[in-house]
């Protein structure tokens, strides 16, 4: 089963750093860009960051350029999401997401579950 | 960015029903729009992408269609399983962008 479990998500202070991690199974995951994507009532669906099966090419939102690194494990089946400096608009659930072939259609086939993030003193 | 406008922002339909949801981008994104359904505490789920190719497994009462600026996704026959939230996304360029959505609830 092609599968996605997003984990890392918690309660912090603004100005903390948080690390999510997302475990990819049933497919192989080398092949595959991956993207999160995060969701927030207020906002809808948003696109945060996005990076290419090798981790050569990396793209992120203007809203987290330089607070977060995308980040990809192949051997381990694992992309990352380190996220530092931390704003209360940065309070969501993150979900991982897998993009589809060919990846420059941009669409996302495969989601995780989800990880709630919560920005709060 | 290109903006992604979505209406209606909400529906009431009754089960048996045809829906029509529109999609309009702020400039022409060719073919590169994809439709997901997204269930209360769920993830969102591809149903459609590039317009108008449908996702493996998904009913063929969803349909897509459009160019440029304007989409459309169309429910022939609104089945109880189908209320739900359905989005539309751009995959023309990064920052890839959403749709606002569209609630569809139960008459």
């Amino acid at each position: 089963e092609v599968q996605l479990v997003e984990s890392g998500g918690g309660l912090v202070q603004p100005g903390g750093s948080l690390r999510l991690s997302c475990a990819a199974s049933g497919f192989t995951f080398s092949s595959y860009w991956m993207v999160w994507v995060r969701q927030t009532p207020g906002k809808g669906l948003v696109w945060v960051s996005r990076i290419n099966s090798d981790a050569s090419s990396i793209g992120y939102a203007d809203s987290v350029k330089g607070r977060f690194t995308i980040s990809r494990d192949n051997a381990k089946n694992t992309l990352h999401l380190q996220m530092n400096s931390l704003r209360a608009e940065d309070t969501a659930v993150y979900y991982c997401a897998r993009l589809g072939l060919p990846y420059y259609y941009y669409y996302m086939d495969v989601w995780g579950n989800g990880t709630t993030v919560t920005v709060s003193s | 960015d290109i903006q992604m406008t979505q209406s209606p922002s909400s529906l009431s339909a009754s089960v048996g029903v045809r829906i029509i949801i529109t999609c309009r981008a702020s400039q022409s994104i060719n073919s590169f729009l994809n439709w997901y359904q997204q269930k209360p505490g769920k993830a969102p789920k591809l149903l459609i992408n590039t317009a108008s190719s449908l996702q493996s497994g998904v009913p063929s009462r969803f349909s897509g269609s459009g160019s440029g600026t304007d989409f459309t996704l169309t429910v022939s026959s609104l089945q109880p399983e189908d209320f739900a939230t359905y989005y539309c996304q751009q995959g023309f360029s990064t920052p890839l962008t959403f749709g606002g959505g569209t609630k569809v609830e139960i008459k």
